[in-house]
């Protein structure tokens, strides 16, 4: 199975920050990586397909990079908005560790 | 519009059964795989199971595999997801997710989720 790892855990942050977030793949996924924003007692909101393209609708202050094993979410300049759990989600195969474990954003 | 409808959530004692289910709209529910992804209180996100649109293949997390069966009723456009052998780590907040291509791919429609409670 594919694991999925994610880093930070927890990012505290202020608005008008630039900030990243980490996930790695146990084996190559080649660009096979979706983010998303999660928000409690919501459905999580899909950001970033194929590891760098913006789904319709999402800010551009959000960006995606990587391949293989390596990939990366930035927020380029954070909003109160933007306050919520991220998820990185691989989906070159069907993996119980699909998804990391989850990095939850808080306010500074 | 997609929409996704989930259903069946409930209060269930260990070793107990429940059946899910999510009503699709919107999109030719036919053509698509169907995934179950689910969400224990204070945990991340976990995909649980995956359907074909014609329902012969299906997929499972190890952590389910063996006790739950998902299926497909596609004269209703609805998915079902049979839960047997319950455990409280199963309960948990169940989504249906719909992936952006006709395969594996991005979940780009989910629904509200419905709320699993496995204890005695």
């Amino acid at each position: 199975d594919i694991q999925m790892t994610q880093s930070p855990s927890i990012l505290s942050a202020s608005v008008g920050d630039r900030v990243t977030i980490t996930c790695r793949a146990s084996q190559s996924i080649s660009t096979w990586l979706a983010w998303y924003q999660h928000k409690p007692g919501k459905a999580p909101n899909l950001l970033i397909y194929k590891a760098s393209y913006l789904q319709s609708g999402v800010p551009s202050r959000f960006s995606g990079r990587g391949s293989g094993t390596e990939f990366t979410l930035t927020i380029s300049s954070l909003q109160p908005d933007d306050f919520a759990t991220y998820y990185c989600h691989q989906y070159n195969t069907y993996s119980s560790g699909s998804f990391g474990q989850g990095t939850k954003l808080e306010i500074k | 519009e997609v929409q996704l409808l989930e259903s069946g959530g409930d209060l269930v004692q260990p070793g107990g059964s429940l059946r899910l289910s999510c009503a699709a709209s919107g999109f030719a529910f036919t053509t698509y795989v169907i995934n179950w992804v689910r969400q224990a209180p204070g945990k991340g996100l976990e995909w649980v199971s995956a359907i074909s649109g014609s329902g012969v293949n299906t997929y499972y997390a190890d952590s389910v595999r063996g006790r739950f069966t998902i299926s497909r009723d596609n004269s209703n456009n609805t998915l079902h997801l049979q839960m047997n052998s319950l455990r409280a780590e199963d309960t948990a907040v169940y989504f249906c997710t719909r992936p952006m291509v006709r395969g594996l791919g991005a979940f780009d429609f989910w629904g509200q989720g419905t709320v699993v409670t496995v204890s005695s």
